[in-house]
């Protein structure tokens, strides 16, 4: 089974800040799926196969990585922002969800 | 429009069963699997298993497997799953979700509480 690491767990970012949200696998994966879940809410879609961006998702998001790392960034940081973010990934048979890293605004 | 509508939050005795549903609209139900993810309070997201309705395959965490059962009934396009022997640990909130790939749908969840 392939774990997912997120890094940071927790963070604050100020309105128009760079924000990188980490997601490292225990093993090579081909690609990374990111969900925004906040709070009362179920969690959404939001970056697909590493780097494609789920409908309605501002293009200040972006993805990236290969192998075992991946990333989320968001350049300039705004309040809607504020969420916790998951990574995901499929190996047969399993899919597998990392920690979470929430995200606050400053 | 695409909807997965769950079922209503449950409040159960330990040791008892739940059984929740999902039932879809608004997509061909046999097109896409199904899935069921758990969430502890205050926790991240689980993947607890997944329902291939066309075919009635299934496939669980290992964490789940005995804890969680997974139906489905084409006819209605409703999604189910059943927890068992409930404890404490089972406290949650459970959501259903559809899929090709990435999980692009998701219930509204149901809440489950185990107490006496």
């Amino acid at each position: 089974e392939i774990v997912l690491t997120q890094s940071p767990t927790t963070m604050t970012a100020s309105p128009g800040e760079k924000v990188t949200i980490t997601c490292r696998a225990s093993s090579s994966v081909s690609y990374m799926h990111w969900y925004q879940q906040k709070p009362g809410a179920s969690p959404k879609p939001w970056i697909y196969e590493t780097s494609k961006l789920a409908s309605g998702v501002p293009d200040r998001f972006s993805g990236s990585g290969s192998g075992t790392s991946y990333s989320l960034t968001i350049n300039n940081m705004e309040a809607e922002d504020a969420a916790t973010y998951y990574c995901q990934q499929w190996n047969y048979p399993s899919w597998t969800f990392g920690g979470g890293t929430k995200l606050e605004l400053k | 429009e695409v909807k997965l509508q769950q079922s209503g939050d449950e409040l159960v005795r330990p040791g008892a069963s739940v059984k929740m549903s999902c039932k879809a609209s608004g997509y061909t139900f046999t097109d896409y699997a199904m899935h069921w993810v758990k969430q502890s309070p205050g926790q991240g997201l689980e993947w607890i298993g997944t329902i291939i309705p066309l075919i009635d395959t299934t496939s669980y965490n290992q964490k789940f497997k005995g804890k969680a059962t997974l139906t489905a009934d084409k006819s209605s396009n409703t999604a189910y799953m059943e927890l068992s022997r409930l404890t404490s640990e089972d406290s949650a909130v459970y959501y259903c979700a559809r899929s090709l790939g990435p999980f692009d749908y998701w219930g509204q969840g149901v809440m489950v509480t185990v107490s006496s």
